[in-house]
C-alpha cells in the first residue's frame, strides 16, 4: 500500500527564516511525486511534479528536491504570503493517476 | 495551469436531501476526473474515479450508492450525495487531469453541510 508521511505536522517561521519541509514515501514504482499549496477553504494549488530522483525543481522562493525515499520542499527567506498548507503527494506506477496524499504541513510565517 | 472550476462552492441542505456538485475542466479535456474529500485538518481522501463515458471506480469503503458519479462529458463530472446526513457534512475537492498527463489540476472545493 502506497504512504506518504509529512514533516512536521506544523511550522512557524519568522520572516526570513529559511527551512525545509519533508515528505517521505513508499510506493510501488514511482510514477510522479507532487507538491501542492492549500490556503484554508481552497482546494490545492499545484507546485511541483518530481519524477525521479536527483530531480529539482524550483519556484520563486520554494525548491523541491527528490531522493529515492523522500522529498524536501525547501523555503529561501519566506514571507507571510506563503503561509498555508502543503500536500506531498505521490501517484505510483499502477494508479491510473490516483493521488495518495500525505497529512500536511500548515507553514505559518510570522511577519 | 489548466483551469478547473468547481460549483457551489459551499452548500447547506436538510438532512435526507440530495445536493449536486458540478466539476468542469474550463481549458482542457479531461479524460479522468477524481473525487476527493476532507474533513477538517485532515489530508484529502479519495472518493472515486471517473473516466469519460464510464462508470465510476469507488475506493475501498466507499458508497456507490450514496455518492453517485456521472462523467458525461470530457469537460464535466458530477457527485450527487443522496439523502444526505450530518455525517456528510465534509470539504469535497474533485480534480482532473488529461491522458498522457500525470498532472491533476484542483477545483476549489464544495463545503457541504448537512442540517
Amino acid at each position: 500500500e502506497d504512504q506518504v508521511t509529512q514533516s512536521p505536522e506544523a511550522l512557524r517561521l519568522q520572516e526570513g527564516e529559511s527551512s525545509s519541509l519533508n515528505c517521505s514515501y513508499t510506493v510501488s514504482g514511482l510514477r510522479g511525486l507532487f507538491w501542492y499549496r492549500q490556503d484554508p477553504g481552497k482546494g490545492p494549488e499545484f507546485l511541483f511534479t518530481l519524477y525521479s530522483a536527483g530531480e529539482e525543481k524550483e519556484k520563486e522562493r520554494l525548491k523541491a528536491t527528490l531522493t529515492k525515499k523522500e522529498s524536501f520542499l525547501h523555503i529561501t527567506a519566506p514571507k507571510p504570503e506563503d503561509s498555508a498548507t502543503y500536500l506531498c503527494a505521490v501517484q505510483a506506477g499502477t494508479s491510473y493517476g490516483k493521488l495518495t496524499f500525505g497529512q500536511g504541513t500548515i507553514l505559518t510565517v510570522h511577519p | 495551469g489548466a483551469v478547473v472550476s468547481q460549483h457551489p462552492s459551499r452548500v447547506i441542505c436538510k438532512s435526507g436531501t440530495s445536493v449536486k456538485i458540478e466539476c468542469r475542466s474550463l481549458d482542457f479535456q479531461a479524460t479522468t476526473m477524481f473525487w476527493y474529500r476532507q474533513f477538517p485538518k485532515q489530508s484529502l481522501m479519495l472518493m472515486a474515479t471517473s473516466n469519460e463515458g464510464s462508470k465510476a471506480t469507488y475506493e475501498q469503503g466507499v458508497e456507490k450508492d450514496k455518492f453517485l458519479i456521472n462523467h458525461a462529458s470530457l469537460t464535466l463530472s458530477t457527485l450527487t450525495v443522496t439523502s444526505a446526513h450530518p455525517e456528510d457534512s465534509s470539504f469535497y475537492i474533485c480534480s482532473a487531469r488529461t491522458v498522457g498527463n500525470t498532472e491533476a489540476f484542483f477545483g476549489q472545493g464544495t463545503r457541504l453541510t448537512v442540517v
